[in-house]
């Protein structure tokens, strides 16, 4: 079964970095978009980053453009965010997302599977 | 940038009611719509694509329906496990959720 496990949440500092994690299993993890969806606490949901199967395309929302660096290595499953500059509104849980597949190919979205989720927390 | 606007933001209801929520779109997104459950603690459930596409194992109480800039998600008859807060979301290579309406008892 389709699994995607994220890891590296923490507390980090404003101004300092963190690295995610989301390792994949139980499909082929080279086919599908891959996304990073982000949920303040007590609030909504706010779509981070995306990268594309292959890693050829990468687009991220206005509030962590140039700060935020998605990336993936399909040889080891597994999909990270890079977090940098830190800031406070930045605190809360990162999901990992699959972009959707059917039995036939894979779309950039919507997101068919999610991880559990990391928690951050930015504070001094 | 296309913006999602859920209403309501709250909806209190009783088991077997018929609920609807509405998300509308800044400008228009064609069908390129979807609609989520979340539970307390959980992780969104992807529940309709495309506007009105079920996903597999979506109970067919829910419904989704409309394109352009005006969409609805439709539970026919609401059961105790439906309440939860819902998202909408337009997907392409920006997307933007909608800020989910709590459905309550």
């Amino acid at each position: 079964q389709v699994q995607l496990v994220e890891s590296g949440g923490g507390v980090a500092q404003p101004g300092r970095s963190l690295r995610l994690s989301c390792v994949a299993s139980g499909f082929t993890f080279s086919s599908p978009s891959m996304h990073w969806v982000r949920q303040a606490p007590g609030k909504g949901l706010e779509w981070v980053a995306g990268i594309s199967f292959d890693s050829t395309n990468e687009y991220y929302a206005a509030s962590v453009k140039g700060r935020f660096t998605i990336s993936r290595d399909n040889s080891k499953n597994t999909l990270y965010l890079q977090l940098n500059s830190l800031r406070a509104e930045d605190a809360g849980v990162y999901y990992c997302a699959r972009g959707y597949c059917s039995s036939t190919s894979c779309s950039w979205g919507p997101h068919d599977y999610w991880g559990q989720g990391t928690l951050v927390t930015v504070s001094s | 940038d296309i913006q999602m606007t859920q209403s309501p933001s709250t909806l209190s209801a009783s088991v077997g009611d018929r609920v609807t929520i509405t998300c509308r779109a800044s400008q228009s997104i064609n069908i390129w719509l979807a609609w989520y459950q979340q539970k307390p603690g959980k992780a969104p459930k992807l529940l309709i694509s495309k506007a009105s596409t079920l996903e597999t194992g979506v109970p067919s109480r829910f419904s989704g329906s409309g394109s352009e800039t005006e969409f609805t998600l439709t539970i026919s008859s609401l059961q105790p496990d439906d309440f939860a807060t819902y998202y909408c979301q337009h997907y392409s290579s920006y997307s933007t959720f909608g800020q989910g309406t709590k459905v309550e008892i």
